[in-house]
């Protein structure tokens, strides 16, 4: 059965690094998302990717957030300077043209220092 | 703007007993509803989900939710848990935009 993959599982790094985390989508999906959850909390919308461009993003993915979809397969997502308040888990989740359900991925933890 | 409230944090109850996951939603549109069931250090996966049609949905794992749009809720039940039930569930609705908009979730702890 087909499913979404993200790498790597668990990234540390330190306050004020770039990250990517990367997630290869379902292959025949167009709609691609990230979630975060951040320890103890909800998981909370931070972008939507379309046709090769942002088609929503939530007050959350701000200018240090960026995606890209940099060939046909992986869907990553960018932190430029990260945060103490950036450690959370990153959910990468993708749903067909078609289909109401998003697929999601088993998640990045990342963990700033 | 829609939201989800999950009133229950966190719900323990026997083995083999009935389980019901509260959620309630606000939205002035048509909705798409969701539940999701996380276990522990792993991701997301989709239980159940109402679109359409009949208010009853049935979903995996012998998991069923009854949308009521008089009450705004879409509650999640379980005629009988088991211990491998044991995990945290999502309620969630889906913007017309298309991403998901998520309850601040329900540990359910089943024990022995």
């Amino acid at each position: 059965e087909p499913e979404v993959t993200q790498t790597p599982s668990h990234q540390v790094t330190q306050m004020g690094q770039e990250v990517i985390l990367r997630c290869v989508p379902i292959s025949n999906h167009l709609y691609f998302y990230w979630y975060r959850q951040i320890l103890g909390q909800k998981v909370e919308f931070l972008v939507s990717f379309y046709n090769n461009e942002i088609s929503e993003k939530s007050e959350i993915f701000d200018d240090q957030f960026s995606v890209e979809r940099p060939d046909g397969s992986n869907f990553t997502l960018k932190i430029r300077s990260t945060k103490l308040e950036d450690s959370a888990m990153y959910f990468c989740a993708s749903r067909d043209s078609q289909g109401s359900e998003q697929f999601f991925g088993p998640g990045t933890r990342l963990t700033v220092l | 703007a829609q939201s989800v409230t999950q009133l229950d944090s966190q719900v323990p109850v026997f083995e083999e007993a009935p389980v019901e996951l509260r959620c309630n939603y606000s939205s002035s549109v048509s909705v798409y509803l969701f539940w999701y069931v996380q276990y522990p250090n792993q991701g997301l996966q989709l239980l159940l989900k109402y679109l359409s049609g009949s208010t009853l949905v049935k979903g995996i794992n012998g998991f069923e939710a009854e949308f009521n749009k008089s009450q705004t809720s879409f509650h999640l039940r379980k005629p009988s848990v088991h211990i491998s039930d044991t995990a945290e569930y999502f309620c969630a609705v889906r913007r017309s935009q298309g991403n998901l908009i998520f309850g601040k979730g329900t540990k359910l702890s089943v024990k022995p």
